[in-house]
């Protein structure tokens, strides 16, 4: 069975940074692309990243651009976003999506993980 | 940057059809994926490549995608339908969501 677990979420004043991992397991991690989505609570979805399945294609939103960094470790099945530069508006729950590529969507997620920028 | 629009809300009664639209420039050359998320839990994909459902997805959901739109369409919606709908599509790098719209069974 697939699973995606987040963690690394929690409370970080604004100018800080924060690193999320996604552990994946039940399916060969090397061979999806990945992505990060984010919501702010009560609002709608935000594609923030994604990596290509060997990581050496990378692209961002504009929102988080020169601010956050997507990775992945195959050998440990774990996706990363580091996040640096955090601020207020950086808060939402954040999700690792598993993409099936060529428009075949997001097929599984995480529970998300939630980021809060706060003095 | 790219723009998907989509209703803030749609009403349906139980047994009828819920139909919810996702506007885009040329949306119909790009593929589109819907997400059903429900309060507290994270989306899942109901439609993927604008009318294919994922395994396990039933059969009362279904996609089209042409022109500058494509919708989704719930036959006989039941009240576990209840949820928040967002498009989904790719463009210039960059996936980009619908601002979802919420489809209440009344």
């Amino acid at each position: 069975e697939v699973h995606l677990v987040e963690s690394g979420g929690g409370l970080v004043q604004p100018g800080g940074s924060l690193r999320l991992s996604c552990a994946a397991s039940g399916f060969t991690f090397t061979n999806y692309e990945m992505n990060w989505v984010r919501q702010v609570p009560g609002k709608g979805l935000e594609w923030v990243s994604y990596i290509s399945s060997s990581g050496s294609t990378i692209y961002y939103a504009d929102s988080v651009k020169g601010r956050f960094t997507i990775s992945r470790d195959n050998a440990k099945n774990s996706l990363y976003l580091q996040m640096n530069s955090l601020r207020a508006d950086d808060t939402a729950v954040y999700y690792c999506a598993r993409d099936q590529g060529n428009g075949g969507g997001f097929d599984y997620w995480g529970q998300g993980t939630l980021v809060t920028v706060s003095s | 940057s790219y723009e998907l629009t989509q209703p803030p809300s749609v009403s349906v009664s139980p047994g009828q059809t819920a139909s919810t639209t996702c506007s885009g420039d040329k949306l119909g050359d790009k593929y589109a994926c819907w997400y059903q998320q429900k309060p507290g839990q994270s989306p899942v994909l109901v439609i993927y490549q604008d009318s294919k459902r994922p395994s396990g997805i039933p059969e009362r959901f279904s996609g089209s995608n042409s022109g500058n739109t494509a919708t989704l369409t719930i036959s006989g919606t039941q009240a576990m339908d209840e949820a928040d709908y967002y498009c989904q599509a790719w463009d210039s790098s960059a996936y980009v969501f619908g601002t979802g719209t919420k489809v209440t069974v009344l």
